[in-house]
C-alpha cells in the first residue's frame, strides 16, 4: 500500500530557510501536496504539484519533485515566527482530484525568534 | 465564507457511552471525508463519501463505528460503545470531485476516559 514517510522536527531561525522532506513509495502517484495544521485548527492546503512537474514555487514557497527517487520537498524562504506549525505531505493516486488522499506523519516545524 | 464546520468542539464522555459527531460539509461539495488523528497513528482516513454514497470506510472499526450522511448538508460519525483508545481528534474534511483540495474542519477532540 501507499507509504509516505516525513522526518517529525524541524527548527530553524527566523529568517532563514526550511526545507521539509517526504518520501513516498507509489509510483502511481499523480498529485502530491503540502498541508499546514496550526495548532488547534484542521489542515489547509498549502500547495500542489502535479507529478509531471519538477518544480512549482509560490511566492516564499518551493515545491520540488523528484520522481525518480520518489522525493518531495518544501522549501519556505524567510521563514517567519507564524511559519511555525505541522507540515504534511500527502499524495493521491486518483486521477481525478483530491480524492483518497494519503497523509504522511506530518513535520512540526518550530522557528527560534 | 465558507467553510466545514465540526460540532462538538470538545467532548468528553465515559467509556461506553454513544458519541455522535457531526459536521456540515461546504455547500455544493459533493465529497466529504472523515479522519481521525493521533500522535501514534497520525492521520488516518476512516471514511469517505461521494454524492452522500459511501465510498470507502476500510480503515473504520466497523464494530463500534458508523458514518451516515442524511442529507447534503450533514455528515455525521458514531462510535457506540466509545472506548478510550478512540480518545483521538476527528477531522471532517469537503471537497468537489475532480478538483485538487480538501478543506478540513477545526476538529473534533474526544476525550473517552
Amino acid at each position: 500500500g501507499e507509504d509516505v514517510e516525513q522526518s517529525l522536527f524541524l527548527s530553524v531561525r527566523e529568517g532563514d530557510s526550511s526545507v521539509i522532506n517526504c518520501t513516498y513509495t507509489d509510483s502511481s502517484s499523480t498529485y502530491l501536496y503540502w498541508y499546514k495544521q496550526e495548532p488547534g485548527a484542521g489542515l489547509q492546503l498549502l500547495t500542489y504539484i502535479f507529478s509531471n512537474m519538477d518544480m512549482k514555487q509560490d511566492q516564499r514557497l518551493t515545491v520540488l519533485l523528484n520522481k525518480k527517487d520518489k522525493h518531495l520537498s518544501l522549501r519556505i524562504a524567510d521563514t517567519q515566527t507564524g511559519d511555525s506549525a505541522i507540515y504534511f505531505c500527502a499524495e493521491s493516486t486518483d486521477q481525478t482530484g483530491a480524492n483518497n488522499l494519503f497523509f504522511g506523519t506530518g513535520t512540526r516545524l518550530t522557528v527560534i525568534p | 465564507d465558507a467553510r466545514v464546520t465540526q460540532t462538538p468542539r470538545h467532548k468528553v464522555t465515559e467509556m461506553g457511552q454513544e458519541v455522535t459527531m457531526r459536521c456540515q460539509p461546504i455547500l455544493g461539495h459533493n465529497t466529504v471525508f472523515w479522519y481521525r488523528q493521533t500522535m501514534m497513528q497520525g492521520l488516518e482516513l476512516l471514511a469517505y463519501f461521494r454524492n452522500r454514497a459511501p465510498l470507502d470506510d476500510s480503515g473504520m472499526p466497523k464494530d463500534r463505528f458508523s458514518a451516515e450522511m442524511p442529507d447534503a448538508t450533514l455528515a455525521t460519525l458514531k462510535i457506540q460503545p466509545s472506548e478510550p483508545r478512540d480518545s483521538a481528534v476527528y477531522f471532517c474534511a469537503s471537497g468537489l470531485d475532480q478538483a485538487f483540495e480538501q478543506f478540513f474542519g477545526p476538529g473534533t477532540r474526544l476525550t473517552v476516559l
